[in-house]
């Protein structure tokens, strides 16, 4: 079945660091790679999407880019600050409207 | 410009008893879709819904749960006879357009079903 897996599962970084979040999809009619945040007991939030059309999206300190040919997408967060510490999910937007997600990366700044 | 909806936001329920979850979507928005969240783990889809339409269940369990998005009222997500394995976070999405263009899926605050 349709799957999207995520890596890393735990990431430590130092305020200022850079931080980079990978995913990989299997469905190749997924078209729509959308990442959201979640902070512990909050409902998750859309922080930047990307559609198939394009290979990278920038939206300040958050930019994703994308690689139909490989299936692969990923997450920068430039100039870490510790309120970026949260939980980050990346999806692909399945042949059906649904969204498949990766089981998260935790992501902590360290001050 | 309230956003997507969900009550109750916390539930507790004895095994055997029925859970009943609600979500309003965004104004505007038709196309409905639920989730579950078990602890430290990501988001599962269970189903997709347009009024009065069930599109895609694919992610539901074939037994004790049901749901529904009437022409009037809230979308609700049933689960019968509820288990201790049915803890979890339940989130509810709405999007403007569905299907295969997918559109942006803005996610309620979920409720989170404890099962005693």
């Amino acid at each position: 079945g349709e799957n999207v897996e995520q890596h890393p599962s735990t990431l430590s970084v130092q305020e200022g660091d850079s931080a980079v979040i990978k995913c990989t999809y299997s469905d190749s009619a997924s078209n729509y790679f959308p990442w959201y945040k979640q902070e512990l007991g909050k409902r998750p939030q859309l922080i930047i999407d990307i559609r198939s059309n394009v290979g990278e999206k920038k939206d300040q300190r958050i930019a994703v880019t994308l690689n139909k040919t490989a299936k692969h997408f990923s997450l920068h967060i430039t100039e870490t600050q510790p309120e970026d510490s949260a939980v980050y999910f990346c999806a692909a937007g399945g042949s059906q409207g649904n969204l498949i997600f990766g089981k998260g990366t935790k992501l902590s700044v360290k001050p | 410009n309230a956003g997507v909806m969900q009550n109750p936001r916390h539930l507790v329920r004895r095994r055997g008893q029925e859970a009943r979850l609600r979500c309003s979507p965004m104004k505007g928005h038709s196309h409905v879709y639920w989730y579950r969240q078990l602890p430290e783990e990501g988001l599962k889809f269970m189903v997709y819904l347009q009024k009065e339409n069930i599109i895609d269940e694919s992610g539901m369990p074939k037994e004790r749960f049901s749901a529904e998005f009437p022409k009037e009222g809230p979308s609700i997500l049933r689960i019968q006879q509820v288990v201790r394995g049915d803890s979890a976070a339940y989130f509810c999405a709405s999007s403007l357009i569905g299907g295969i263009s997918t559109d942006t899926q803005y996610f309620g605050p979920g409720t989170r079903l404890t099962v005693l």
